[in-house]
Order: C-alpha cells, then sequence, then structure tokens
C-alpha cells in the first residue's frame, strides 16, 4: 500500500515569506509526527497528533511555527516569517497508535531553503 | 531537559571491520530506546529496546541496552559499503503533561564503509 507522502519534495523560499508543508500519513494512522532535521544533525522532535489534537506542541521552535491536522488524515506545517535559520529537512512519520512500540513509517521529507 | 548523545560523530572503516556505535541518554520517565538507519531522507528502524541485557539481533546487526549505565551500543559486523549511513539513536520517553510518548533523537552517527 502506499506509504507516508509530503510536498512538495523541495521548497525554496525567500526569508520573510510563509511556507506551508504537507503530510498524507498512511490511512489509518492515528498517530502522526513533525520532525526537523538540520544539515549533519540528528531529527528534532517538533510536534506529534493523536487524531486531531495535539497534546504537545512544545517542541515547535517559535510561534513562527504552527501545524494542524483534520480528519484524522492529512497534516499541514506551517513556518510563518520564514527565516534562514529554519533551512532544514522536515520529516514527517505516522503510526497505528501513539508511542515507540507503534512502528513509525516515515515520510521522504520535504528539503526547506530558505535564502 | 532530556538528551541523547551518540559516539562516535563519524567513522570511516573497510568492508569486512566491525563497528560498535555508543548511544547514552539522560531523558526523564524512559520507555525504550530505539536505533534507526538513514540512508537518504527517511529513517528506517532497526531495533527497539526495552529490557536491560537482551541483546536484539537481526543478521550482522546487534544491539544491547544497559538502564543502569543508561547508553546503548549498536554492533556491524562483516560490514558492506551497503552499511554506509547515517545511524541514528532514538529514546522514547513519557510525557506527563501531554499523557503521551516522545522521541528524542540522538546527532546520529555517519558510518562511511569503503571496498
Amino acid at each position: 500500500g502506499a506509504g507516508v507522502s509530503q510536498s512538495p519534495s523541495n521548497k525554496v523560499t525567500e526569508k520573510g515569506k510563509d511556507v506551508e508543508l504537507r503530510c498524507d500519513p498512511i490511512s489509518g494512522h492515528t498517530a502522526l509526527y513533525w520532525y526537523r532535521q538540520r544539515l549533519g544533525q540528528g531529527l528534532e522532535f517538533l510536534i506529534y497528533f493523536q487524531g486531531n489534537s495535539a497534546p504537545d506542541k512544545s517542541g515547535l521552535p517559535s510561534d513562527r511555527f504552527s501545524a494542524e491536522r483534520t480528519g484524522e488524515s492529512v497534516s499541514t506545517l506551517t513556518i510563518q516569517r520564514t527565516q534562514q535559520e529554519d533551512s532544514a529537512v522536515y520529516l514527517c512519520a505516522s503510526s497505528w497508535g501513539q508511542g515507540a512500540s507503534y512502528e513509525q513509517y516515515f515520510g521522504p521529507g520535504t528539503r526547506l531553503t530558505v535564502t | 531537559e532530556d538528551k541523547v548523545v551518540q559516539s562516535p560523530l563519524s567513522l570511516v572503516v573497510h568492508e569486512g571491520d566491525t563497528v560498535t556505535l555508543n548511544c547514552s541518554y539522560e531523558v526523564t520517565n524512559f520507555r525504550s530506546l530505539l536505533w534507526y538507519k538513514q540512508e537518504k531522507k527517511a529513517p528506517t528502524f532497526l531495533f527497539m529496546l526495552t529490557s536491560s541485557g537482551i541483546e536484539k539481533k537481526s543478521g550482522r546487526l546487534s544491539s544491547i541496552l544497559d538502564k543502569k549505565e543508561l547508553f546503548s551500543i549498536l554492533n556491524i559486523t562483516a560490514t558492506q559499503t551497503g552499511d554506509s549511513a547515517i545511524y541514528l539513536c532514538a529514546v522514547e520517553a513519557f510525557m506527563i503533561k501531554a499523557a503521551g510518548n516522545k522521541l528524542t533523537f540522538g546527532g546520529g552517527t555517519r558510518v562511511l564503509v569503503k571496498p
């Protein structure tokens, strides 16, 4: 079946512009995660959804970042007034349930470059 | 703040060599430790460890957890060029406030296997 998909695969934007990143999880997966990976670094947890709600938003780097999920399906991560430090690969993952006992399936990521 | 540290940052070996990767952690409400292999963008799951001293094995890869000393090692024997990747360690912790679990990733170890 189809895996996790993300769009766009690459995005180049000018500093100060807003961007929206999309994640389509595997159908039926209730948990959805967003991570950020800067060049040469490990994954940084941003936020997770259980269903449509996000119990913990403390991983979001600043108030310029927001995320939503509708219909227990698609999620969007929005970055307002982008800064060069936002340049990274943004990875989305989904799983049947919340917690590591449910394997997270990762999408291919969106590479964001802020010029 | 939860912390996961991996060492070495990178290493170069020749085919047939054995490599040992280290992951140490400091987290509150530890649940499990996971290893991932990342070749391009999306990490792929290798192991999940919850109990001390029990080795998990998959082909030439094996891993063990020490919950007293708060570390895990990942061994790769008889390395092949296809083992070249970034190996990520992640620790799952329970978030009381959010009533859910969160993965904190280490910075990764970049392994290059030369022919």
